[in-house]
């Protein structure tokens, strides 16, 4: 069956320091993947999608980045955070079909940016 | 701008009410949604999705939706809830471009 991992759960940072956030999913090959954002009390809102290795598409201008070194690995980073990167990060699958497929979130990582 | 719309942000029921979240999107094209549900300690998973076809689309759970093209929405429908459907809820709407909104989201309680 398949799992998604993200790592870490929690992480406190201060303003200016860069960020790391890992992805990696288990048990399907070529997935379609997947970083949102969830701030507080807003939507899921979709960061940056990949369809393959060093494919990357971004749908929000921003000072995050994110990366696909592996198939099944996504990495989501940044330079220098900002106050406003706060909020909780999720990871999200689908079959390589596209977005019209179930998405399958993983866990999440809650960012917290002092 | 394409948006959906939840307003309803925190539902508060009694065991056995009955139960309708809304969904409304803005966008005159194709779509397709979803709900996706989130329990408590528990990742994001979906709970029903419409494409094409009976615009009454069940799900898991005993959980129903409608989609109202006029009206733009996809409210979500279920006729009895349990303490067990204490989670949050976010409606997805899928444009033509294959871009994907989620909504803000609908924080249920049930109270036993």
């Amino acid at each position: 069956s398949q799992t998604i991992h993200q790592w870490p759960a929690t992480l406190v940072q201060p303003v200016g320091s860069p960020l790391s956030l890992e992805c990696t999913v288990e048990g399907t090959s070529n997935p379609n993947l997947y970083w949102y954002r969830q701030a507080a009390g807003r939507g899921l809102q979709l960061l940056f999608y990949s369809v393959g290795i060093g494919q990357i598409s971004s749908e929000v201008p921003q000072n995050l980045s994110a990366s696909r070194p592996q198939d099944r690995q996504f990495i989501l980073s940044s330079k220098k955070l900002l106050l406003s990167d706060s909020g909780f990060y999720l990871c999200a699958w689908t079959r390589a079909g596209g977005p019209q497929e179930t998405q399958y979130f993983g866990p999440g990582t809650r960012l917290l940016v002092l | 701008a394409q948006s959906v719309s939840q307003h309803n942000h925190h539902v508060i029921l009694s065991e056995a009410a009955s139960l309708e979240l809304g969904c409304n999107y803005s966008y005159g094209g194709t779509v397709n949604l979803f709900w996706y549900v989130q329990y408590p300690g528990q990742h994001l998973q979906l709970l029903l999705k419409y494409f094409s076809g009976d615009p009454l689309v069940k799900g898991i759970k005993g959980f129903e939706a409608e989609f109202i093209k006029s009206k733009f929405s996809f409210n979500l429908r279920k006729p009895s809830v349990q303490w067990s459907d204490t989670a949050e809820y976010f409606c997805a709407v899928l444009t033509g471009a294959n871009n994907l909104f989620f909504g803000t989201g609908t924080r249920l309680t049930v109270i036993p």
